[in-house]
């Protein structure tokens, strides 16, 4: 059973650039979620999809944004890149919410902004 | 506020030592307290927790929520250098569909 997989692995962007993330969960897996790592703040939830629908949302600016498609793929889109976004960024795949049972997480976009 | 606290932020033990890492949470409606361990970038599940009292245990680890006192403990007896890792714990609450992660305890064992 292929694991999450999550494109590109390493980004380096310059600020006010965009950026879009990609994120494959295990097949047969609905939910979708998305964290941002840093040192100083550890995993923040970003959002949670399921089955195309945005069932939450963490407390990040209108510049993060991202969607679910019919195969339970899932993007995230950052915009107007700062500085402050560099993180990793970490999708977690479960079958229905990872509330309830084990998910899976993939090994992470490393996005660093200069 | 719905927040995870978890502790000792850092850690260094021998091999063999026991260690415990603690986890406290306030979360409305609580749902669920997971265990997860980082080792360099995917955390990988090691518990969940939904009822107090209950032993959850695999090999050398083990864990138990108080739901009355809001916190869990996750025990490792018997390190091994490969237990060296970020040992996280996140909660969920009802409805909410998302985990709110504690900061994640760094341990480090020594041979």
């Amino acid at each position: 059973k292929a694991g999450v997989t999550q494109t590109p692995r390493y980004l380096i962007k310059t600020r006010g650039q965009q950026v879009t993330l990609s994120c494959s969960p295990i097949s047969g897996h609905r939910s979708v979620s998305w964290y941002q790592q840093t040192p100083g703040q550890g995993l923040q939830f970003l959002f949670e999809y399921f089955s195309e629908t945005q069932r939450n949302k963490g407390n990040f600016p209108g510049r993060f944004s991202g969607r679910q498609f019919s195969n339970s793929r899932s993007e995230m889109n950052v915009s107007t890149l700062e500085l402050g976004d560099s993180a990793l960024y970490l999708c977690a795949s479960s079958e229905e919410t990872a509330m309830n049972t084990e998910a899976f997480f993939g090994q992470g976009t490393r996005l660093t902004v200069v | 506020e719905d927040k995870v606290v978890q502790s000792p932020l850092s850690l260094v033990v021998h091999e063999g030592d026991t260690v415990t890492l603690n986890c406290s949470y306030e979360v409305t409606n609580f749902r669920s307290l997971l265990w997860y361990k980082q080792e360099k970038k995917a955390p990988t599940f090691l518990f969940m927790l939904t009822s107090s009292g209950i032993e959850k245990k695999s090999g050398r680890l083990s864990s138990i929520l108080d739901k009355k006192e809001l916190f869990s403990i996750l025990n490792i007896t018997a390190t091994q250098t490969g237990d060296s890792a970020i040992y996280l714990c996140a909660v969920g609450w009802d409805s909410s569909y998302k985990l709110i992660f504690g900061s994640g305890t760094r341990l480090l064992v020594r041979p």
